[in-house]
């Protein structure tokens, strides 16, 4: 079955440092979409890549979709604690008619201040 | 800003009990999920309705698990009897449609089963 896997699983790293959490998919995908979940929290949906290609912004998170609409990124410049959190990336397949989100395991990001 | 209402937020039980969680969706939105989320992991899909019509289940294990959205509008998902390996946080979601739309996720049921 369609997967979608997420490294790292954990990034620790010094505030102010940079992070980068990358997503693969096994098949292409219509879009992709990326979550946060902050710990005992649930997910809250950050943004949806379309495009092939495609580079989106927020503030410091960057977000990527690959030119083949295999992999994604998320970039965060200069972390804050506010960052903490585990980040999920969720494919949608292309093709099909369900429409089925299938999410990444997430990698857990943790800021020391 | 609406929000997708869950209950109950915790839930102990002990093996073989029956359990059931509710699900209240924003209003409009016609699509429902189910996820369950063990600690560590990402959430998986048990169950998707399109207003009161399921358009996945192939992750249900439907020898103990059943969902049902009646009316097209809040949904009910039960486990009987209940195993050890069903602890989990189990996670509803809804969106406006099932065609790409982003989710919006409730605050969960965490379920212990002793």
């Amino acid at each position: 079955g369609q997967q979608v896997m997420q490294i790292p699983q954990y990034q620790h790293v010094q505030e102010g440092e940079d992070f980068t959490t990358y997503c693969n998919s096994s098949t292409t995908l219509s879009n992709i979409q990326w979550y946060k979940q902050r710990p005992g929290g649930h997910p809250v949906f950050l943004i949806q890549l379309v495009k092939s290609g495609e580079v989106k912004k927020q503030k410091r998170l960057t977000f990527q979709f690959g030119e083949a609409k295999k992999n994604s990124s998320l970039h965060i410049t200069a972390t804050q604690t506010t960052d903490v959190g585990t980040y999920f990336c969720a494919g949608h397949l292309s093709g099909g008619s369900n429409y089925k989100l299938t999410f990444g395991k997430g990698t857990l990001l943790t800021v020391n201040p | 800003e609406a929000e997708v209402a869950q209950s109950p937020r915790y839930k102990i039980t002990e093996k073989s009990q029956a359990v059931a969680f509710w699900c209240d969706p924003i209003s409009g939105h016609a699509t429902l999920y189910w996820y369950r989320q063990i600690l560590g992991q990402g959430p998986e899909l048990l169950v998707q309705f399109q207003d009161e019509s399921v358009v996945d289940d192939s992750q249900l294990p439907k020898d103990r698990f059943s969902a049902e959205r009646l009316k097209g509008v809040d949904s009910t998902l039960k486990i009987q009897p209940a195993e050890l390996g069903d602890s989990a946080m189990y996670l509803c979601a809804s969106s406006r449609n099932r065609v790409s739309e982003k989710l919006f996720f409730g605050s969960g049921t965490q379920l212990s089963v002793l």
